[in-house]
């Protein structure tokens, strides 16, 4: 069936420093990518979509592109803040259903 | 005024007991959804409803019921409450269409049993 596969954490990163949270996914037909922000106390927050392969989803800085050929979506960004620490998960959707990650949580340190 | 809203945001009661999360939304959307969040597991979805008159077992629908009041409510209960159902539970909602929309979720209501 379809999974969702990301990097176990934490990650911790000091600020400025470059972001990589790699994802995989295993699923049929042509599913939808997601990644998903839950800082504490809170609910998860679309933080970017790609509905397609080749697509690009980017938003407040953080990028990531729908690569069908190795089946990943990595979670990329350039100069992380402390404002960025939490817990970020991938996500697919497929027929009507939505298959999540187990979450990796981010730690940046001032 | 929050999209999706979830009350209790938290609860804490005793094993046996009868439970009801309670789940509203005004985004007008069709999908409702009910996961549990365990701390290194991620999301496991309990129940969804595509509609008012629909509703589907999820991964892990042991121990639990739901009913769709409403287009715009879904409650989840625990029937007899057991400690390893303690959990933070979210309610999420999404509309239907292909493949490219994203679901919405509450802050979730954080549930321990003793």
């Amino acid at each position: 069936g379809d999974s969702v596969t990301q990097m176990e954490g934490p990650v911790t990163l000091s600020e400025e420093a470059f972001l990589t949270i790699n994802c995989t996914y295993t699923a049929t037909g042509y599913p939808s990518l997601f990644w998903y922000v839950q800082y504490p106390g809170e609910g998860l927050q679309l933080l970017l979509k790609a509905t397609k392969a080749d697509d690009k989803g980017s938003n407040k800085g953080f990028e990531a592109t729908y690569r069908k050929e190795t089946t990943s979506f990595h979670l990329e960004k350039g100069s992380v803040q402390v404002s960025d620490s939490a817990v970020y998960f991938c996500a697919l959707s497929n027929f009507n259903k939505f298959y999540f990650g187990s979450g990796t949580k981010l730690n940046v340190k001032p | 005024d929050a999209d999706v809203t979830q009350t209790p945001r938290n609860r804490i009661t005793k094993t046996g007991k009868r439970i009801m999360l309670e789940c509203s939304q005004t985004k007008g959307h069709d999908r409702m959804y009910w996961y549990r969040q365990d701390p290194g597991l991620g999301l496991r979805l309990i129940y969804y409803s595509f509609d008012v008159k629909d509703i589907n077992k999820g991964e892990i629908s042991d121990g639990y019921s739901v009913s769709r009041q409403a287009q715009a409510k879904f409650s989840l209960s625990l029937e007899s409450a057991i400690p390893n159902q303690t959990a933070l539970y979210f309610c999420a909602t999404s509309d239907p269409g292909q493949n490219d929309q994203p679901q919405h979720f509450g802050d979730g209501t954080r549930l321990s049993i003793l």
